[in-house]
């Protein structure tokens, strides 16, 4: 069976430092993968997806990047933390051709 | 570019039926989505619809109008573990991705 997992699960980190988030699938080969951010009161919003090893697609224009070093990893990144960074960051994968997402656990960030 | 509109909340009993509109429009359809968030949590399928008509499973049910560009998620015999957001959600116009509304919040009281 296919398994999703993201860390850390939570974090609180200052404004102007550095970001990681790290999201490994397993139990499948070259799966969609997508990095979603849900802001307190508001909607899913899609920030980065990738099709491949080394393809990513950006959604949004803002501070964040996002790399597929493997084909089962995906890591969300920011070299400098802004307030507005602020959320719940949900990685997720579908299978190719379909379009059912299946979620990781989500890790909420907190930017002081 | 796809656009997704739904309530922000809703109320209900125990033991009751509640419908959740979802009205969307969309540069080409390639089905319609619904997930159940709890809060704190990543959202889960519940359903898909491609098709005009209801799907029925357990005791959710989801309806599409693509001519009318509309759906509802049916919920009967609710019950308190059914408190959550409910997201609708379509295929952005290359397929690659879902996009998302921005949830209806159900409260479900005794």
């Amino acid at each position: 069976s296919q398994t999703i997992h993201q860390w850390p699960a939570t974090l609180v980190q200052p404004v102007g430092s550095p970001l990681s988030l790290e999201c490994t699938v397993e139990g499948t080969s070259n799966p969609n993968l997508y990095w979603y951010r849900q802001a307190a009161g508001r909607g899913l919003q899609l920030l980065f997806y990738s099709v491949g090893i080394g393809q990513i697609s950006s959604e949004v224009p803002q501070n964040l990047s996002a790399s597929r070093p493997q084909d089962r990893q995906f890591i969300l990144s920011s070299k400098k933390l802004l307030l507005s960074d602020s959320g719940f960051y949900l990685c997720a994968w579908s299978r190719r051709g379909t379009g059912e997402l299946f979620f990781g656990e989500g890790s909420r960030l907190t930017v002081l | 570019g796809q656009n997704i509109d739904q309530p922000t909340e809703m109320t209900a009993t125990e033991g009751a039926i509640v419908q959740i509109n979802c009205t969307y429009q969309t540069s080409g359809f390639n089905g319609l989505f619904w997930y159940q968030q709890h809060a704190g949590e990543a959202p889960t399928f519940l359903s898909y619809n491609v098709l005009d008509g209801l799907e029925e499973k357990g005791r959710f049910s989801s309806f599409l109008s693509r001519s009318k560009g509309y759906s509802y998620l049916l919920l009967k015999e609710l019950q308190m573990k059914d408190s959550a957001s409910y997201l609708c959600a379509v295929p952005n116009q290359a397929g690659t991705a879902l996009i998302f509304g921005k949830g209806t919040t159900l409260s479900v009281s005794s």
